[in-house]
């Protein structure tokens, strides 16, 4: 089983609401990530966890809030995002940091800010 | 600065016929190498990956050339099938496993 789950699948919020993104995984990894794709570019590394704990903040805005409860969940709060945030989020996971670890990717969530 | 490059944003092929989809790095820190395959609406999808000190690895129909001294690496489909038409990334990766993609190259395998 080699699977990330993210919840919603699709996901329209206004500028000023408070939404949030989720990804599972069963795997015992212990290393999560948040991506963020536009339309025609590349994957775009916004945060990592390793072990529960933030390692990697690659200067994402503060309207955009990772949240890892425990090994298994990686939630990101949503608030006061703009239109220009619209984009696809992919969470993925690995066993930890080491290098040569593969890093499997959720099927994204679609997020339209209106 | 865009450290992982694919030049070709497309590339066409007939099925039965080998697809090579190649990148090009500038960071000589990076120490591993990733293709990942995207469908619309997905995820990317691990493909095939190559530490830094091979030149080759092989997995079916898909095998993977490094050439450290060019910055090169490169993906051979063989033979490349419909199913096979795609996105495909390539990612390279530092320690901390922040993995660094190239724009993507759209592959189309006609029947």
């Amino acid at each position: 089983d080699t699977e990330v789950t993210q919840t919603p699948k699709h996901l329209v919020m206004g500028m000023t609401n408070k939404k949030s993104l989720k990804c599972e995984q069963h795997m015992g990894h212990r290393a999560m990530y948040w991506y963020k794709q536009k339309a025609k570019k590349p994957p775009e590394l916004m945060f990592v966890y390793s072990y529960e704990k933030l390692s990697i903040n690659e200067s994402v805005p503060s309207r955009f809030s990772p949240e890892c409860p425990n090994s298994s969940l990686l939630n990101l709060h949503l608030h006061a995002l703009q239109p220009e945030d619209s984009a696809l989020y992919l969470c993925a996971s690995s066993q930890d940091q080491t290098l040569g670890n593969t890093i499997y990717f959720g099927e994204g969530s679609w997020l339209t800010v209106v | 600065d865009q450290q992982v490059k694919q030049n070709s944003p497309s590339l066409s092929v007939q099925e039965g016929r080998i697809s090579i989809l190649n990148c090009d790095y500038t960071n000589s820190m990076f120490d591993y190498f990733l293709w990942y395959k995207k469908y619309p609406a997905e995820g990317p999808t691990f493909l095939i990956s190559i530490s830094s000190i091979k030149d080759k690895n092989e997995d079916g129909r898909f095998t993977v050339f490094l050439n450290k001294s060019a910055k090169h690496l490169s993906l051979h489909i063989v033979p490349s099938q419909p199913g096979d038409s795609a996105v495909y990334f390539c990612a390279a990766i530092t320690s901390g496993s922040r993995l660094t993609f190239g724009e993507g190259t759209q592959l189309t395998v006609n029947p």
